[in-house]
């Protein structure tokens, strides 16, 4: 069965200290793992999507990485502004439609 | 470009009524998905729509659910009758192509009393 676990479940942070979150994952034939970003009361918002072992994708403060078995999301120098739930999904080769299975995500706080 | 769209923001129903929930996908937005996330547990997978076919619906927990997506423009989710269990938040999502980097909107709070 398709599985992802994120870790830390919340993670707090000084404003400019660097983290990182983890994302593993077990699937039949990996198509595509993906990041969200949740702010409160709003709706996932897409980040990167990554398609194989090696791939590495940046935004801003943020980096993913992805290997055989776990995908990190880097936070460099974090400022408020990017505390938010950081949710971890993927697509299995099993799906032939865009279902994802999510992992429960990782809450972070950044401090001023 | 507007948003996904989706109403009310917020339902209180008792235990054996009817909600119905709507959600306005972008504009030619063909893929268009529900998600529910009930409290303490990750975002689940409900149903995926094709235009106006159902293209995936493994995810719909049982009968008592019933989506529909008229015309392959809005689409709306009923629960008929509510139990306390389908309390959560209910999020719709659309895309252009079938790759999941789509764009949700931002749910439903349904609490079911």
């Amino acid at each position: 069965e398709d599985q992802v676990t994120q870790s830390p479940e919340a993670l707090r942070l000084q404003e400019g200290e660097s983290s990182s979150l983890n994302c593993s994952y077990t699937v039949s034939g990996l198509r595509g793992l993906f990041w969200y970003r949740q702010d409160p009361g709003k709706g996932p918002e897409f980040l990167f999507t990554l398609y194989s072992a090696g791939e590495e994708k940046e935004k801003e403060r943020l980096k993913a990485t992805l290997t055989k078995k776990e995908s990190f999301l880097h936070i460099t120098a974090p400022k408020p502004e990017d505390s938010a739930t950081y949710l971890c999904a993927v697509q299995g080769g099993s799906s032939n439609t865009g279902k994802l299975i999510f992992g429960q995500g990782t809450t972070l706080q950044v401090k001023p | 470009e507007a948003g996904v769209t989706q109403f009310p923001s917020h339902s209180v129903i008792e235990k054996g009524q009817t909600v119905t929930l709507r959600c306005d996908p972008i504009s030619g937005h063909d893929n268009l998905y529900w998600y529910r996330r009930v409290m303490g547990k990750e975002i689940k997978f409900l149903l995926h729509f094709v235009k106006e076919s159902k293209q995936d619906e493994s995810g719909m927990p049982n009968n008592r659910f019933l989506a529909e997506r008229t015309g392959g423009t809005y689409s709306t989710l009923k629960v008929q009758p509510a139990e306390l269990e389908d309390s959560g938040v209910y999020f719709c999502a659309s895309s252009q192509g079938a790759s999941p980097s789509y764009t949700f909107g931002s749910g439903t709070r349904l609490t079911v009393v």
